[in-house]
């Protein structure tokens, strides 16, 4: 069975710290891994996408890297900000089962930002 | 940002009542998608659907059903509630023709939060 994990569940940081989160998947043959910020009540935002062939993306102040290898996924925020408080999600595409673009998410990590 | 709707947002009914989920997307995606996500577990994939008239069971199942009579809309119906359908539901869209190498990003929509007392 394919899984993705995140650790930790919870993280609070004080504000302008730099700060990872983990991601974990089981399966080396992903094509992509993507990160999604989720807000109370609203739904996913896509933050960033990384392909197989990139190790590395960068989109303002996160930079999310990719590990095939080790099945490892880190996403970094530099300077924290309150407003960056969310659930952060990472999701990887099902590799079986002939599916293509349905994605398997993480159990998230819930950042908060204290001022 | 992306323009996919979802109505209710919040939805308390009782046991045994039928209940229709919309989501609707402006984009013309033909790629749409039910997850449910109970509180603080992962989003399953309960249903997808390719473009009208295609619709298909996602990973988790569910006794939802979805129809895809148009494009852009995307309904999820519970014929009869129960407790268990507790949950929030997000849609999603995604455009293959957009895609690059392969890879399509979903857009969501706000969720909607079901409670079924």
């Amino acid at each position: 069975k394919q899984e993705v994990t995140q650790i930790p569940a919870a993280l609070s940081v004080p504000e302008g710290e730099n700060l990872v989160l983990n991601c974990s998947f089981t399966d080396s043959a992903i094509y992509n891994l993507q990160w999604f910020r989720q807000d109370p009540g609203k739904g996913l935002t896509s933050l960033l996408l990384i392909q197989s062939s990139q190790r590395e993306q960068t989109s303002g102040r996160l930079n999310a890297s990719l590990d095939k290898s080790s099945g490892r996924s880190t996403l970094y925020i530099a300077a924290s900000q309150p407003g960056d408080s969310a659930t952060y999600l990472c999701a990887a595409p099902r590799t079986y089962g002939g599916a293509t673009n349905k994605l398997i998410f993480g159990t998230g990590t819930l950042l908060a930002v204290q001022p | 940002e992306a323009d996919i709707y979802q109505t209710p947002r919040y939805l308390v009914i009782g046991t045994g009542k039928k209940i229709t989920l919309e989501c609707s997307q402006t984009m013309g995606h033909d790629k749409m998608y039910w997850y449910q996500q109970d509180p603080g577990m992962e989003l399953h994939l309960i249903h997808y659907s390719y473009g009208v008239n295609s619709t298909e069971k996602g990973d988790l199942s569910s006794e939802s059903t979805v129809s895809r009579i148009r494009t852009e809309h995307f309904p999820l119906t519970l014929e009869s509630a129960r407790p268990s359908h507790t949950s929030q539901y997000l849609c999603a869209s995604s455009d293959p023709t957009l895609s690059v190498r392969g890879v399509e990003t979903q857009y969501f929509g706000p969720g909607t939060r079901l409670l079924v007392l």
